[in-house]
């Protein structure tokens, strides 16, 4: 069965600090993932996606996250966060050859000046 | 153009009303999608179609009814809801199913059932 576990509900960082938002996955295929952003009251906007030809994947907004398979992880990284990445952030697994996605519970990034 | 636009952006009801949400998309997207989602949740997926053609309907009381008129376009025709139908109802589109077709996401329709 395929599930997706955002392992924190809520992540303080101050400004300029690295961010780490993860993300673990179940799946008894070669998933496909992605990571979206939402702000308050917005839709959702994808950040990144692993499409596994790199298991390193580089997004928007200085986002990148490493697909590992071994740890069967997808964690969600930037170096220095800013005030505007405060917003929630859901992990994404998508079932090869349908079209249900699974969506993490969604972490909650908090900025502090 | 990577834009899925809906209206209206926000939606105050009556539960006798009938009142209808669209979504719009012109990157020749075949697979629509509609969410709901409740404060503090994930989207919930509520139905899909693929090819102007219902794919997935999961378990969804008739008083949400989407349509399909076209590739581009996509429905949600509401009647009869309830207080607790309130919520931030998304849609998607994506190229189709599989691996890597990410779906891009309207703002959403913020619903109020009063």
């Amino acid at each position: 069965a395929q599930s997706v576990t955002q392992l924190d509900s809520h992540v303080s960082v101050s400004e300029g600090t690295p961010v780490l938002l993860r993300c673990n996955y179940s799946s008894s295929y070669s998933p496909s993932l992605f990571w979206y952003v939402q702000h308050p009251n917005k839709g959702l906007q994808l950040l990144l996606k692993y499409t596994s030809a790199a298991t390193l994947v580089k997004g928007i907004n200085g986002f990148e996250a490493e697909f590992k398979k071994s740890e069967t992880s997808f964690h969600l990284t930037k170096p220095s966060a800013h005030m505007s990445d405060a917003a929630e952030y859901f992990c994404v697994v998508r079932y090869t050859g349908g079209f249900k996605t699974i969506f993490g519970a969604g972490t909650r990034l908090f900025v502090k000046a | 153009d990577t834009e899925v636009t809906q209206t209206p952006k926000h939606l105050v009801m009556g539960m006798t009303n009938k009142k209808s949400l669209k979504c719009e998309q012109h990157m020749g997207h075949r697979a629509m999608y509609w969410y709901k989602q409740k404060a503090k949740k994930p989207p919930e997926l509520m139905f899909v179609y693929s090819y102007e053609k219902l794919s997935i309907n999961e378990s969804v009381p008739s008083r949400f009814s989407p349509e399909c008129p076209n590739s581009s376009l996509l429905n949600l025709h509401l009647h009869a809801l309830q207080p607790e139908d309130s919520a931030l109802y998304l849609c998607a589109s994506s190229q189709g199913r599989g691996e890597n077709t990410e779906a891009f996401f309207g703002q959403g329709t913020r619903l109020t059932v009063v």
